[in-house]
């Protein structure tokens, strides 16, 4: 089946130790996001690439950054993880051809980040 | 950029009533609108959408309404059933980007 597939679905690391969280997608899709959800809440999008262009959020912290190196796969890299970044990171995909075209989300299940 | 309000953020119903979700948005430039159900652990997962030239969309026994000049739109689940219990998330689209908005989410609970 076409998917998002997020590795991994369980990450644990220390303070301030750079952790990367992937993403890849068998969709084709042309947009992908970074979501960061805590418990209880709405998925927040940190950024999101539409191909090669990256967009990012104006409250999205400078610790949180992005690569996309092809179509399929899209990573989150956090440079020194703090306590509060102890959250689910989930990832989308959509496909949008036009202005009128706006597609619908496809989340991974996401990685639950834990901070020792 | 957009604001996304949900309300209410709980709502308990009986086995078979309907239940309501309201959102509203602020920016008048969005035009997609989709609804999305998510499991406790689980991924989002979209239950309906409808863009901004639709009022209305129904799909069995989900259906959702858009009012573009007063900027909400709902969500209704008519026959409620309990594995319906969840929480229902609202996002906004806007027409000239790429990103969705969500709303704080309404975790529903259907009594058997």
């Amino acid at each position: 089946d076409a998917m998002v597939i997020q590795n991994p679905r369980y990450q644990v690391t220390q303070f301030g130790k750079p952790v990367t969280l992937s993403c890849s997608q068998t969709l084709n899709h042309n947009v992908m996001y970074w979501y960061q959800q805590k418990s209880s809440q709405a998925p927040k999008l940190l950024f999101h690439y539409y191909d090669k262009d990256f967009n990012n959020e104006a409250d999205t912290p400078d610790n949180f950054q992005s690569r996309r190196p092809n179509t399929s796969f899209c990573f989150l890299d956090i440079r020194s993880p703090g306590l509060g970044d102890a959250a689910m990171y989930l990832c989308a995909t959509s496909s949008r051809q036009g202005a009128w075209n706006n597609q619908p989300q496809h989340f991974g299940d996401g990685t639950r980040l834990s901070i020792l | 950029g957009e604001n996304v309000e949900q309300h209410p953020s709980t709502l308990s119903v009986q086995e078979g009533d309907s239940a309501v979700i309201k959102c509203t948005y602020s920016d008048s430039a969005s035009n997609y609108f989709p609804w999305y159900k998510q499991e406790l652990g689980k991924r989002p997962q979209l239950i309906i959408d409808i863009r901004s030239n639709v009022g209305e969309k129904k799909d069995q026994r989900i259906a959702v309404t858009l009012n573009k000049t007063a900027k909400h739109f709902s969500l209704h689940i008519t026959e409620t059933q309990p594995e319906d219990s969840a929480v229902y998330f609202c996002a906004a689209s806007p027409l000239a980007g790429n990103q969705f908005y969500f709303g704080t989410g309404t975790s529903l609970t259907v009594i058997p």
